[in-house]
């Protein structure tokens, strides 16, 4: 089936512990994004990558890192995990960089202790 | 700044119609964009407008008046599984979308 992948689907984390979120998607988009969702926020940008190969910061990237070594797969990397980082993270991808329909993965439910 | 105001929450009757209007400020405009997330899942996109007026797309329909920054997302013969989160989305001209909180909209019978 095609579309996104994100694993894992849920992770309870000691604080203070590095952990990578894994994102991969079958459908050949250029770009691709990870956002954070919390209660009562929008969807928040930590970064993104228009193209294999390049990565951008968004509106909340700290603490967090990304690499984009192929056009498939984009991991997100927590270095030292803090509470303030739990969350549910959703990866997400498009085709064309003006359009606005994005394609979700099923979300990563992170806790952070 | 970049701003998106959409309210937090509505209550509708099964069968009726619903209003959820989006308010919007930001550095540029390439389009406003309606997602539905239904609980504990994704996002799904719902709808797009770039020019002001109407898209109908069967019970939904998406309202847009770029000069006033505003757009309303219209659902009709409201069904059960229309509970959900209805997200409005706005993207800038760096083409990077800028979302509302979203609007918890609960349908009771």
């Amino acid at each position: 089936i095609a579309g996104i992948t994100q694993a894992p689907t849920s992770q309870i984390l000691a604080a203070g512990r590095r952990m990578t979120l894994r994102c991969t998607q079958d459908m050949r988009h250029n770009a691709m994004y990870w956002y954070r969702q919390d209660l009562g926020l929008g969807l928040r940008l930590i970064h993104y990558s228009n193209t294999a190969g390049t990565t951008g910061k968004g509106e909340v990237p700290d603490g967090y890192s990304v690499s984009r070594a192929n056009t498939d797969d984009f991991p997100l990397t927590l270095a030292s995990a803090v509470p303030s980082q739990t969350s549910v993270y959703f990866c997400a991808s498009k085709g064309r960089e003006d359009t606005g329909e994005l394609f979700f993965g099923e979300g990563s439910r992170l806790t952070v202790l | 700044g970049q701003n998106i105001d959409q309210p937090t929450e509505m209550t509708a009757t099964e069968g009726a119609i619903v209003q959820i209007n989006c308010t919007y400020q930001t550095s540029g405009f390439n389009g406003l964009f309606w997602y539905q997330q239904h609980a504990g899942e994704a996002p799904t996109f719902l709808s797009y407008n770039v020019l002001d007026g109407l898209e109908e797309k069967g019970r939904f329909s998406s309202f847009l008046s770029r000069s006033k920054g505003y757009s309303y997302l219209l659902l009709k013969e409201l069904q059960m599984k229309d509970s959900a989160s209805y997200l409005c989305a706005v993207m800038d001209s760096n083409y990077q979308l800028i979302w509302g909180a979203g609007t918890k909209l609960i349908i009771k019978p």
